[in-house]
């Protein structure tokens, strides 16, 4: 079946430094979506990427699909205390499946 | 954020009691979902209703019966859970229905109810 593996499962910047969270597929996504869920919280939606390639910009964040569409990426610039939280990929249509997450601390 | 709400946002109870977890959503939408989500693990989905009428059971076991009354409010009944079923419980909603063709749709989780099972 499919599998959806997410890396890192933890990462540890100081403030400033760079943040980037891998989503890899073992087979072809039509679609793939990020959310954030700050700690106590819960998961709010980021964005969404369709198109082989596609790059999508918010702010200091960075969202890649691969060309194969079977790996995504979420690269956060110059982290913040305001970035702390878990980061996870979803794919699947409604019947949506979560990655593992990667839980982001920043500390100043 | 009020869009999808949940109540009780905290719940502790004993095997053997009966409660229920109420969701509401107000955002007009036509898809509503109960996920799971343990310590060190990843969410897990449980349940999608779709206009109403269920389209998914995630192999769920039958002491978790959920309910969907109308398009805004989803309910799910719990009985004799045991403790590894201590969970935060999430609720969401999306405006197409499920198994709608096209781009996944947005999911707007509601706050969750963290279930403590003694």
């Amino acid at each position: 079946g499919q599998q959806v593996m997410q890396i890192p499962q933890y990462q540890h910047v100081q403030e400033g430094e760079d943040f980037t969270t891998y989503c890899n597929s073992s087979t072809t996504l039509s679609n793939i979506q990020w959310y954030k869920q700050r700690p106590g919280g819960h998961p709010v939606f980021l964005i969404q990427l369709v198109k082989s390639g596609e790059v999508k910009k918010q702010k200091r964040l960075t969202f890649q699909f691969g060309e194969a569409k079977k790996n995504s990426s979420l690269h956060i610039t110059a982290t913040q205390t305001t970035d702390v939280g878990t980061y996870f990929c979803a794919y699947g249509g409604n019947k949506l499946t979560f990655g593992t997450g990667t839980q982001l601390k920043v500390e100043l | 954020e009020t869009g999808v709400t949940q109540t009780p946002r905290h719940l502790v109870m004993g095997m053997t009691n009966k409660k229920s977890l109420k969701c509401e959503q107000h955002l007009g939408h036509n898809a509503m979902y109960w996920y799971k989500q343990s310590a060190k693990k990843p969410l897990e989905l449980m349940f999608v209703y779709s206009l109403e009428e269920r389209v998914e059971n995630n192999s769920v076991p039958s002491r978790f019966s959920p309910e969907c009354p109308n398009s805004s409010h989803l309910f799910l009944h719990l009985h004799t859970l045991q403790p590894e079923d201590s969970a935060l419980y999430l609720c969401a909603s999306s405006q197409k229905p499920a198994g709608t063709s096209g781009s996944t749709d947005t999911q707007y989780f509601g706050p969750g109810t963290r279930l403590t099972v003694l």
